[in-house]
């Protein structure tokens, strides 16, 4: 069974722009959740979606938004980035929510 | 307080020996515990869930949880060279909170 896959893996971007990632989950899996992994802050968790709705947000200003398709796919979007928006972005999946979560590679975002 | 604490380390272990990680946390209602491994440039790969006080023991790892004492620990046995990694502790209630993870060094 294919794992976690999320597109790009690398991103460079400019203050200002805006940036959407995809995140596609284990076949089956319902759940996904992104998370924001930095060196100083850790892996911060961003939000969660089960069956296209939005379940947990975690303490991310408006600019960092989500949403999941009905294949549940899922992307996030980061409007008028900042350089601290530098991080690697990372997509799990799980069967249902509240279960055990599987993380994808990463995308890995740099802002200039 | 941090909702999830771990020690930062470095955890430095002889290989072979048992290396212990351990975990607090400060949400009572949480009912979820994970363990993850990350090696460098990669990203976290789930080794073990418990949900019940207790041991759970999978392969060379041991998983304890004591909800009384808000306190999950992983235990390593025979400790290799390859199990040299951060580790990660990750506790749910209504939403999942990671710690700021250990990093082991298993020494040869």
């Amino acid at each position: 069974k294919a794992g976690v896959t999320q597109t790009p893996r690398y991103l460079i971007k400019t203050r200002g722009q805006q940036v959407t990632l995809s995140c596609s989950p284990i076949s089956g899996h319902r759940s996904v959740s992104w998370y924001q992994q930095t060196p100083g802050q850790g892996l911060q968790f961003l939000f969660e979606y089960f069956s296209e709705t939005q379940r947990n947000k975690g303490n991310f200003p408006g600019r960092f938004s989500g949403r999941q398709f009905s294949n549940s796919r899922s992307e996030m979007n980061v409007s008028t980035l900042e350089l601290g928006d530098s991080a690697l972005y990372l997509c799990a999946s799980s069967l249902v929510w509240g279960n055990e979560q599987f993380f994808g590679p990463g995308t890995r975002l740099t802002v200039l | 307080q941090k909702e999830v604490e771990q020690n930062s380390g470095p955890l430095s272990v002889p290989e072979g020996a048992i290396a212990s990680l351990n975990c607090t946390y400060s949400d009572r209602g949480s009912q979820s515990f994970f363990w993850y491994r990350q090696y460098s440039g990669k990203s976290p790969e789930l080794i073990m869930s418990i949900y019940s006080n207790g041991d759970k023991e999978d392969g060379r790892f041991t998983a304890q949880l004591n909800k009384a004492s808000q306190y999950v620990s992983l235990l390593i046995r025979d400790s290799q060279p390859s199990d040299s990694a951060t580790y990660l502790c990750a506790v749910r209630a209504s939403k999942i909170i990671f710690g700021s993870g250990t990093r082991l060094s298993i020494r040869p």
